[in-house]
């Protein structure tokens, strides 16, 4: 079964600094892929970035960046010039390949991550 | 384009009753995942509807058991509630396209179940 893991339960930053958050996962499959999600206090997930594990350009989306480590399993996320609008619950997710229409799309999720962005 | 809509907001209920929550897919979407999120954990897995049938399951009783309408919402049902029960249940939609794009869930805003 794959495992996601997230060791930092909590973390702040300045405003404006960077930070990163840490993530890494067990598989055995090859062809999956990655996501952070973003969980502000109105509880919606927002998809923040996503990572094919075929790709090894890390992805990147305008302040959101990865640093994807196949071998070692790890998928970091780095957020530059933190704003306050940041401030939310990150969680780190894996989803095996699917290769049909009817293919599972079940994510497996990390704890989660609290940021805080101080002013 | 609405996204994907879940009702109620909140619920309320005590020991021993049952529960059904509905979640409509973004527009174009026919794949409906249910996830559990108790407090301060990330989400679990519940269960994926495809054509209206249950395609995957979670590490979850019985007592939880969905549906798929032919216009793709779905409901999630469950049983016999315990304490354990209460949590936020999210509901996600994908639609097929195929590629990366093919491949983003969107999520709806959840449902805050408390159990008394």
């Amino acid at each position: 079964a794959q495992t996601v893991t997230q060791s930092q339960p909590e973390m702040s930053v300045q405003e404006a600094e960077t930070v990163t958050l840490s993530c890494t996962y067990d598989t055995s499959e090859s062809d999956y892929y990655l996501f952070w999600y973003k969980q502000p206090p109105s509880r919606q997930m927002i998809l923040v970035i996503r990572q094919e594990a075929y790709k090894q350009q890390n992805a990147t989306e305008n302040r959101f960046s990865v640093n994807f480590q196949k071998a070692a399993k790890s998928f970091s996320l780095k957020i530059s010039d933190s704003q306050l609008g940041d401030a939310a619950m990150y969680f780190c997710a894996y989803r095996r390949e699917a290769y049909s229409g009817a293919g599972s799309y079940q994510l497996t999720f990390g704890k989660g991550t609290k940021l805080s962005v101080i002013p | 384009d609405a996204g994907v809509t879940q009702s109620p907001t909140h619920l309320i209920k005590t020991r021993g009753q049952q529960v059904t929550l509905r979640c409509s897919p973004k527009s174009g979407h026919d794949t409906v995942s249910w996830y559990q999120q108790a407090l301060g954990q990330g989400p679990q897995f519940i269960f994926q509807y495809y054509e209206e049938e249950e395609r995957q399951r979670g590490n979850f009783p019985d007592r939880f058991s969905g549906h798929q309408f032919p216009n793709y919402s779905s409901e999630l049902n469950v049983n016999a509630l315990l304490l354990g029960d209460s949590a936020l249940y999210l509901c996600a939609s994908r639609g097929y396209w195929g590629g990366a794009a093919g491949n983003e869930q969107f999520f709806g805003p959840g449902t805050r179940l408390t159990v008394l």
